[in-house]
């Protein structure tokens, strides 16, 4: 079954530092990958997604991710952070052939003045 | 277009009670899915809907629990004689056409079973 692992429940960054995030998925199939932002008590809005196009992938609010068959990873990052960052990321992978996605356990961002 | 849209916001029962939620998708789009988020943890699949038709459950949707588009419109999601190990945040979201399509995420129904 496909599963995605994030390194690191929490992540802290001074402000204006570089951001960070990794995933990793386990798969033989590129799949589409996702990341998503979960401030407190909201739901989840869509970053960025990767579809099999190109593997640098730029999104919303500054952040890109860099799709790595090699290394099976999907790593999110933003060149400087900022105090709006601070939130709950959630990567995600779309299984071949299935409409779910398979979320990873989250990591918290935490953004130091 | 409005956004997914997800009713009541917080819900507090009793062990035992039923409750049911209900979900307002984007309103062109014809997929529907359902989610549930313990604290601590990413958002796990329970089930999805295309047009009116419930096309995937997860295992995790045991017998107490129900869901329904009658419409291919908003859904429902009925949780029967709830346990305390309910207790987390329920999300929907919605997608639109053929092939996998980025999906979009209410502010979910935050379920607290004392």
């Amino acid at each position: 079954a496909q599963s995605v692992t994030q390194l690191g429940s929490h992540v802290s960054v001074s402000e204006g530092a570089l951001v960070l995030l990794r995933c990793n998925y386990s798969s033989s199939v590129p799949p589409y990958l996702f990341w998503y932002v979960q401030y407190p008590n909201q739901g989840l809005q869509l970053l960025l997604k990767y579809t099999s196009a190109a593997t640098l992938v730029k999104g919303i609010n500054g952040f890109e991710a860099e799709f790595k068959k090699s290394e099976t990873s999907f790593h999110l990052t933003k060149p400087s952070a900022h105090m709006s960052d601070a939130a709950e990321y959630f990567c995600a992978v779309s299984p071949e052939g299935a409409q779910k996605l398979v979320f990873g356990q989250g990591t918290r961002l935490t953004i130091n003045p | 277009d409005t956004g997914v849209s997800q009713d009541p916001r917080h819900k507090i029962t009793k062990r035992g009670q039923n409750v049911t939620f209900r979900c307002d998708p984007i309103s062109e789009h014809n997929r529907l899915y359902w989610y549930r988020q313990t604290l601590g943890q990413g958002p796990e699949f329970l089930t999805y809907f295309q047009n009116e038709a419930q096309l995937e459950k997860s295992r995790l949707l045991s017998d107490r629990f129900s869901a329904e588009r009658p419409k291919g419109s908003f859904s429902t999601l009925e949780i029967q004689r709830t346990e305390q190990g309910d207790s987390a945040m329920y999300l929907c979201a919605s997608s639109l056409g053929q092939g996998f399509n980025e999906q979009y995420f209410g502010p979910g129904t935050r379920l607290t079973v004392t």
